[in-house]
């Protein structure tokens, strides 16, 4: 089966515009992280979804940021009123178990923002 | 924030010559786990090692954990071209809650001469 997906795979934006990133975990995986990776870092954590429960939002880095995770499946990462600071790679990932086992990384997303 | 330190940041070693990178952690681990990325895109997961475990073995890599030190190694094996990437290190900790979210080192850069 496909691995986990994201869109866009690069996104360049100017400096106070919105963005939305997409990732599509594997299919029937009920655990989905957000991380961002700035250049030459590790990687972040930023938000955690486990089936329909309430989202783990302690890693966002302020409130300009949100996700949500639509029918369990699907999610988006939404910036708003983007800084340069918010320049990073977003990796999503999946996994069929919170925690005990491997999580499975999209190919992420490459946010500019000018 | 990050959990801990990997050692060195960068290595660089001959094809067939043995690569070890180090990785120190801070806090508590259920347990933890070695990825590699290349070209700063999505992540493939190498090995996890729990923390009543202290040496895992897969193909060409080792893996050992010392809880009383709050230190693993990671071992790659005659090393090939193909093995050049970035390694980091990811725990796994009691105390993130439920989203059991991975907390990662800041990496190491291995390049594998040919």
């Amino acid at each position: 089966g496909a691995g986990v997906s994201q869109s866009p795979s690069n996104k360049v934006t100017e400096k106070g515009k919105d963005v939305e990133l997409r990732c599509d975990p594997i299919s029937g995986h009920t655990a989905l992280y957000w991380y961002r990776q700035s250049l030459g870092q590790g990687l972040e954590f930023l938000i955690y979804f486990q089936g329909n429960s309430a989202p783990d939002k302690s890693g966002l880095p302020s409130d300009r940021f949100s996700a949500e995770r639509t029918g369990g499946s699907v999610s988006t990462l939404t910036i708003q009123r983007t800084q340069q600071e918010d320049s990073a790679v977003y990796l999503c990932a999946s996994s069929s178990l919170a925690g005990g086992t491997e999580q499975y990384f999209g190919p992420g997303t490459r946010l500019t923002v000018t | 924030s990050q959990q801990g330190e990997e050692d060195p940041q960068a290595l660089s070693i001959q094809e067939g010559e043995n690569a070890t990178m180090n990785c120190s952690y801070k806090t508590s681990i259920n347990n933890l786990q070695w990825y590699r990325q290349n070209s700063g895109r999505g992540l493939v997961h190498l090995i996890l090692i729990r923390s009543n475990e202290r040496e895992k073995h897969s193909g060409r890599l080792r893996v050992t954990l010392d809880t009383s030190k709050k230190s693993s190694s990671l071992l790659i094996t005659a090393s090939r071209a193909a093995d050049t990437a970035s390694y980091f290190c990811a725990t796994v900790s009691p105390s993130s809650g439920s989203a059991r979210q991975l907390t990662f080192g800041s990496g190491t850069q291995l390049t594998v001469l040919p």
